[in-house]
């Protein structure tokens, strides 16, 4: 079955502790991103990568960290250092090529703290 | 650099009703455009995109969207709302190779029977 899947669907996090957010993808698309969703704020790009090895920040980045060592995922991992990071994390995917416009979503990781 | 503003957090129908949302757009290149929805805990579905082809663009589910360069808008609009359009929608920018996307705050729709 062919898409994009984030895990896990629901997290909580201790105080001080660092998660990470899977996203794996079989779309054999070239560009991953993480979006964060608070309600009222639409989405906002934390980071994002257009080739395996390399990933550049989005518009918030501070408190969060990447890898891209696959082409087929993208972690996220929430680090100790983000103060306030209850929100809907979802992650998107994009070909090359003409059809790069169009970003897929996953169905998204609600982050709770607790 | 692109922005998006979204005129309305919320909006509230009758089914049946015509259904607009609007979207204005600040682009310094050409701009793509997308309408995205989302049902409660779900990502996105893309609804429609203009990629500066037709302006007037028609998507799944009935709705379509206008592109109008002088007014810099691509409002959406559906001319018979149905219970199950209620979600939220997402106007989003593309300028030029950059990969990024830049999403407006979102609008409720909800559909009252």
């Amino acid at each position: 079955d062919g898409g994009i899947t984030q895990s896990p669907k629901y997290l909580f996090r201790k105080e001080g502790q660092n998660v990470t957010l899977s996203c794996e993808q079989n779309l054999n698309h070239d560009a991953m991103y993480w979006y964060r969703q608070d309600p009222g704020q639409g989405l906002r790009l934390i980071y994002y990568s257009q080739i395996v090895n390399d990933f550049q920040k989005g518009d918030i980045a501070e408190g969060y960290s990447v890898s891209r060592e696959k082409k087929e995922s993208f972690p996220l991992t929430v680090t100790s250092a983000q103060k306030n990071p209850t929100a809907f994390y979802l992650c998107a995917t994009s070909a090359s090529g003409a059809s790069k416009n169009i970003q897929y979503f996953g169905a998204g990781t609600r982050l709770s703290v607790l | 650099a692109q922005s998006v503003t979204q005129l309305g957090s919320h909006v509230s129908v009758s089914e049946g009703a015509l259904v607009l949302l609007r979207c204005n757009y600040s682009s310094s290149v050409p701009p793509y455009l997308f309408w995205y929805v989302q049902y409660p805990n779900q990502g996105l579905q893309l609804l429609l995109k203009y990629t500066s082809a037709a302006t007037l663009v028609k998507g799944i589910n009935g709705f379509e969207a206008e592109f109008k360069k002088s007014e810099t808008s691509f409002h959406l609009t559906k001319p018979s709302a149905h219970m199950s359009d209620a979600a939220e929608y997402f106007c989003a920018v593309r300028g030029g190779s950059n990969y990024k996307l830049t999403f407006g705050k979102g609008t409720l729709l909800t559909v009252n029977p």
